[in-house]
C-alpha cells in the first residue's frame, strides 16, 4: 500500500540554525500539506500546497517557513531561523481527489 | 476560524464494551469531517469520514454521526478490542485542505 515518507524521523538542531524537513508523497496524489503536533496539544494546519504554489496557510506560517517541491517527488518545508517555540512534531500529508488525507510518520524537530 | 472542541479527552473501556467520543464545531460552512487513529511513534491514520449532506457511517464496528444543526458529531466503536487502543482525533474541514483537529482522546481498551 502506497504511504507517505518523512525524513529524518528525528532531528536536533540549534536555536536560530535554518533545517529542511523532508517528505516524500504518494506518487499521484496533487495536494500536499505540512502540519505540527506540539507536545500534548492538537494537531495545526501550516499549509497546503497544489499545483506549485501555497493554496492556503495558517498564522503559524511566518516568513520563517517556506515550502517546496524541488522534484518530481520530493516536499520539503524550511524553516530559516529556529526558535525554541519550533520544536514540535511535524507531519507531511497528501491527498488525491478526494478529501482523505494520508499523513506520514512524522519528524520530531528538537530545537535546543 | 474554526473551532474543534472534542470530549473526553481520556476514555477506559472494558474490552467488547462499546467507546463514543464527541466533537463539536463552530463554523457552519464546515463540510468534511474524519477521523483519525494515532498509535504511538506513527502518523494519523484516517478510519472513518464523513460528508455534510449524511448523517451516519457506519464501517464493520464503527460508527460516525452527525448532527450539523447542532454542531456535533460523533465516533461509535462497538465490541472494543485491545487494538483500538491510541489517540483518536477528530477534525473538521471546508475546504478538504486545512483541517482543524481536535485536542485528541486516549482510548485505552482493558482486556
Amino acid at each position: 500500500e502506497p504511504e507517505v515518507t518523512q525524513t529524518p524521523s528525528h532531528q536536533v538542531t540549534q536555536m536560530g540554525q535554518e533545517v529542511i524537513l523532508r517528505c516524500v508523497p504518494i506518487s499521484n496524489h496533487l495536494y500536499f500539506y505540512w502540519y505540527r503536533q506540539i507536545l500534548g496539544q492538537k494537531v495545526e494546519f501550516l499549509v497546503s500546497f497544489y499545483n506549485n504554489e501555497i493554496s492556503e496557510k495558517s498564522e503559524i506560517f511566518d516568513d520563517q517557513f517556506s515550502v517546496e517541491r524541488p522534484d518530481g517527488s520530493n516536499f520539503t518545508l524550511k524553516i530559516r531561523s529556529t526558535k525554541l517555540e519550533d520544536s514540535a512534531m511535524y507531519f507531511c500529508a497528501s491527498r488525491g481527489d478526494t478529501y482523505e488525507q494520508f499523513f506520514g510518520p512524522g519528524t520530531r524537530l528538537t530545537v535546543l | 476560524g474554526e473551532n474543534v472542541e472534542q470530549h473526553p479527552s481520556t476514555l477506559s473501556v472494558q474490552e467488547g464494551d462499546s467507546a463514543v467520543i464527541k466533537c463539536t464545531y463552530s463554523d457552519s460552512a464546515s463540510n468534511y469531517f474524519p477521523w483519525y487513529k494515532q498509535e504511538l511513534g506513527k502518523g494519523p491514520q484516517l478510519i472513518i469520514d464523513i460528508r455534510s449532506n449524511v448523517g451516519e457511517k457506519k464501517d464493520q464496528r464503527i460508527a460516525v454521526t452527525l448532527n450539523k444543526t447542532a454542531k456535533h458529531f460523533s465516533l461509535h466503536i462497538t465490541e472494543t478490542q485491545p487494538e483500538d487502543s491510541a489517540v483518536y482525533f477528530c477534525a473538521a474541514s471546508k475546504t478538504g485542505n486545512q483541517f482543524y483537529f481536535g485536542t485528541g482522546t486516549s482510548l485505552t481498551v482493558i482486556p
